[in-house]
């Protein structure tokens, strides 16, 4: 079956511009993450939705960040005003729903790299 | 505050010996653990895990260890092979599911 996507898979833009990414869950995964790996740094978490549950947004570096998700399956994360230091590989996850205390795993996409000149 | 730390950012083993990754971390809250394989412009894929309630767990070629009195844990891939070259990502998980990753190790298998 499809795996999680992302799109663009490349985005450069101008400082001051805005940018939306797109991700694509795995169908019937209601957990949904955004991490970003900035260069030569590790995964950032940065928002986490799970199912109907308020999002845990306590990863989101400033208020230029927002993530929204639409119908408990596609997200989008929305930097506003982009700067240079919000250049970064923008990674998108999903998983199962936790059952039993059990930890389910969590899928990657290929992630969207995020230019800002 | 890094409560996940992967204090090698790359690591060479020779193909066929052992590859050892290690991970240190600061909260004694963390439930359980996770070892993350990302290949470059590539999502990372999961590679193996261990609840904290445990002290090994193995997969094949892979095992991790927890060391939950030393708050370190880390994992054995033996014999390493050429696809085995791959940053990995060391994770730990709250009781809620946000998982905080570490910077991630390179390793490099040497033929």
């Amino acid at each position: 079956g499809a795996g999680v996507s992302q799109s663009p898979s490349n985005k450069v833009t101008e400082k001051g511009k805005d940018v939306e990414l797109r991700c694509d869950p795995i169908s019937g995964h209601t957990a949904l993450y955004w991490y970003r790996q900035s260069l030569g740094q590790g995964l950032e978490f940065l928002i986490y939705f799970q199912g109907n549950s308020a999002p845990d947004k306590s990863g989101l570096p400033s208020d230029r960040f927002s993530a929204e998700r639409t119908g408990g399956s596609v997200s989008t994360l929305t930097i506003q005003r982009t700067q240079q230091e919000d250049s970064a590989v923008y990674l998108c996850a999903s998983s199962r729903p936790r059952t039993n205390q059990v930890t389910e795993t969590q899928y990657f996409g290929p992630g969207t790299r995020l230019l800002v000149l | 505050d890094q409560q996940v730390k992967q204090n090698s950012p790359s690591l060479s083993v020779q193909e066929g010996r052992i590859s050892i990754l290690n991970c240190d971390y600061t909260n004694s809250m963390f439930d359980y653990f996770l070892w993350y394989k990302k290949y470059p412009a590539e999502g990372p894929t999961f590679l193996i895990s261990i609840s904290s309630i445990k002290d090994k767990n193995e997969d094949g070629r892979f095992t991790v260890f927890l060391n939950k009195s030393a708050k370190h844990l880390s994992l054995h891939i033996v014999p390493s092979q050429p696809g085995d070259s791959a940053v990995y990502f060391c994770a730990a998980k709250y009781r809620d599911d946000k998982i905080i990753f570490g910077k991630g190790t390179r390793l490099h298998i040497l033929p």
